[in-house]
């Protein structure tokens, strides 16, 4: 199984409309958790940072179940600029640290 | 802001070949990173690097890879005897601290032909 999961996609949406991508994690010694946006040939790029509380910003929210092992982010009111792929990334500081990708979810905005 | 270089944007080599690709990473950073993303795939991590010494690296960092801090503030990641499977996009990373947001260089972009 694999350490970060996500639906690849594309989920292609109209502007406007509400979309959600889940993850999923098998390592229960994960401590941190984000989301990242990757434009096409481009960095990573921080998008939020995820709380167990959940937290919000703007039209983004994102949410963390520790008991289920699954991080969901949530777009409100798409722009035709969300258009990306969003990675869902967790960290880990068993050994060492580092952070570990999923396989990242493609986003396309249709006007 | 502050920002993670990397150099050079675009690498054109022939297989066999070796390749240098460096990094700055933010200068106050503990934690150093390279990883590397095939075309349509992936972030995969190759390598991490704390306090001076390689503190983890992947099935992917074989003896082919090698890292370095020559001068305490360059990051160099060399790639020995290239294969035409090397070719990928080189992400170098920082962090500050545990827990904390992970700053991304814009990638060398390797091509072994």
């Amino acid at each position: 199984r694999k350490e970060v999961e996500q639906d690849p996609g594309p989920f292609n949406v109209p502007e406007g409309a509400t979309v959600a991508f889940n993850c999923t994690y098998s390592n229960s010694a994960s401590q941190s958790f984000f989301w990242y946006r990757q434009d096409c040939r481009k960095e990573p790029k921080l998008l939020m940072s995820v709380y167990s509380s959940g937290n919000e910003d703007g039209r983004f929210t994102a949410q963390l179940n520790r008991a289920s092992q699954y991080i969901s982010l949530l777009i409100r009111d798409s722009k035709l600029s969300d258009s990306a792929t969003y990675l869902c990334v967790v960290s880990r500081a068993s050994g060492t640290y580092k952070y570990i990708f999923g396989t990242g979810t493609r986003l396309k905005v249709l006007a | 802001e502050p920002e993670v270089t990397q150099t050079p944007s675009h690498q054109v080599t022939q297989m066999g070949q070796e390749v240098i690709l460096r990094c700055v990473p933010i200068s106050n950073h503990l934690y150093f990173y390279w990883y590397r993303q095939i075309l349509g795939q992936k972030v995969e991590f190759l390598v991490s690097f704390y306090n001076n010494e390689i503190s983890e690296k992947s099935e992917i960092f074989d003896d082919q890879f090698s890292v370095e801090r020559p001068d305490g503030s360059n990051f160099t990641l060399k790639i020995r005897s290239t294969k035409l499977e090397d070719s990928a996009m080189y992400f170098c990373a920082s962090i500050a601290g545990l827990h904390t947001e992970a700053f991304f260089g814009q990638g060398t972009r390797l091509t072994v032909v």
